[in-house]
């Protein structure tokens, strides 16, 4: 059972560099996310998508883009990374259950160094 | 955007002890869920509480949900150096939020054989 992939594990990137995130989900869930997590700031929310077509906004969008052509699949694109940028990135999946709320799927991360 | 307030941030402690973990927000929670995150991995979810002054209990873990909804722990008995991780808690965003989650900013457990 794959679950959430996240791809590359590990990246070093050069200030001004782009490159893009992949994250692949076969649960068939509609809600995908983007989360960026730093030293002692908990999770924050960068983009997410309740389905392929559609992307929004999230609390820290600012220098990343989404698309979302497929239910599968929700690449995050760092464009001219930032040493701010450097940080441990998550995506995630849920489904809608409505009520009291989703339960979200993470991938294991990838690790990105700006330097 | 409601706000959660985890303690303590860090938590060193040796194998056997027993710990708690708290949660809080001046604000009620719709509901709130507790993750584990291991190092090199990413959050899964342990509980989901509802119910104000609901408890529930997964093996040597017991969450608790405060009865006026503002907070939540959990608590670990004779913790094991496998119960070493970040601990977060989470909750909706309430209204159209489409799944979203707002997370503490964690807890870090090691526990030492």
């Amino acid at each position: 059972n794959a679950g959430v992939t996240q791809t590359p594990k590990f990246r070093i990137l050069k200030i001004g560099q782009s490159m893009t995130l992949q994250c692949a989900q076969d649960m068939n869930h509609n809600y995908m996310y983007w989360y960026r997590q730093d030293p002692g700031m908990g999770l924050k929310l960068i983009y997410y998508s309740v389905g392929a077509g559609i992307t929004d906004k999230g609390e820290v969008p600012n220098g990343y883009n989404v698309s979302r052509s497929t239910t599968e699949d929700f690449p995050l694109r760092l464009e001219l990374a930032a040493p701010s940028q450097t940080s441990v990135y998550f995506c995630a999946s849920s489904y809608t259950t409505g009520g009291w709320g989703n339960i979200q799927y993470f991938g294991a991360g990838t690790r990105l160094s700006v330097l | 955007t409601q706000l959660l307030e985890q303690s303590p941030q860090f938590l060193s402690i040796q194998e056997g002890e027993n710990l708690t973990v708290y949660c809080n927000s001046s604000s009620v929670f719709s509901s709130l869920q507790w993750y584990r995150q291991e190092p090199g991995e990413g959050p899964v979810l342990l509980v989901t509480v509802v119910t104000g002054g609901e408890v529930k209990k997964l093996k040597r873990l017991t969450f608790q949900f405060g009865d006026a909804r503002k907070d939540s722990s959990l608590h670990i008995t004779a913790a094991q150096p496998g119960d070493t991780g970040l601990y977060l808690c989470a909750s909706p965003r309430g209204g159209t939020s489409y799944g979203k989650l707002t997370f503490g900013q964690g807890t870090i457990l090691t526990v030492h054989p």
